[in-house]
């Protein structure tokens, strides 16, 4: 069964400092993988997708994301956070028609 | 611009009460998805649709109903409302399959008591 992991329910980080959120997907086949953010109180608006070619993917509001085939992880990072950045951020696997996602990392961005 | 919508945005139901959750899209999705969300458990998905007239179950289907009338319109509906069933529920749209980005909704907030 497919599964995704993120590997950080709770990512503290201070305004301006950089940030890395883990993610580790299982599909052994051909993937598709995508970030998502959710702020407060909203619904989960796209970050960035993976779905071929360059595997350092670029999105919006300075995230960026790489894919590695020979680790499974589909990583996002900024190299530096605003506080406008506190949200929840989920990975999402696609294979196929089915969809997975992994079970959220909250990031708080402290002062 | 509306992409998807949800109403109600709150609800309170009492336990064995029924109720139905509208999700409406704008954007001429074929797929449209229902999912809920509880604490450290990601969003887990209910029931999907792959076009006006089809649905199917997802990850956890039990104690909801779903009908797709209308291309845009995803309903769900709870038969006989449990406090299990306390959540945050959202509707998705897409376009296509897997490699296509999900449009989400803001959400319903549901208690049970």
């Amino acid at each position: 069964a497919q599964s995704v992991t993120q590997l950080d329910s709770q990512v503290p980080v201070f305004e301006e400092a950089p940030v890395e959120l883990r993610c580790n997907y299982s599909s052994s086949v051909s993937v598709y993988l995508f970030w998502y953010v959710q702020y407060p109180n909203q619904g989960l608006q796209l970050l960035l997708k993976y779905l071929s070619g360059s595997t350092l993917v670029k999105g919006i509001n300075g995230f960026e994301a790489e894919f590695n085939k020979s680790q499974t992880s589909f990583h996002l990072r900024k190299p530096s956070v605003h506080i406008s950045d506190t949200a929840e951020y989920f990975c999402r696997e696609a294979a196929g028609n089915k969809l997975t996602f992994g079970g959220g990392t909250r990031v708080l961005v402290k002062p | 611009n509306a992409g998807v919508t949800q109403t109600p945005k709150f609800r309170v139901l009492k336990t064995g009460q029924s109720m139905t959750l509208l999700c409406a899209q704008d954007m001429n999705h074929e797929y449209m998805y229902w999912y809920r969300q509880d604490p450290g458990m990601g969003l887990r998905l209910i029931h999907y649709s792959v076009g006006e007239g089809t649905t199917a179950k997802g990850e956890v289907p039990d104690g909801y109903n779903v009908s797709r009338l209308k291309k845009q319109n995803f309903l769900l509906g709870l038969e006989s409302a449990a406090p299990s069933q306390t959540s945050v529920y959202f509707c998705a749209s897409s376009y296509g399959a897997g490699n296509q980005p999900q449009h989400f909704g803001d959400g319903t907030r549901l208690s049970i008591l």
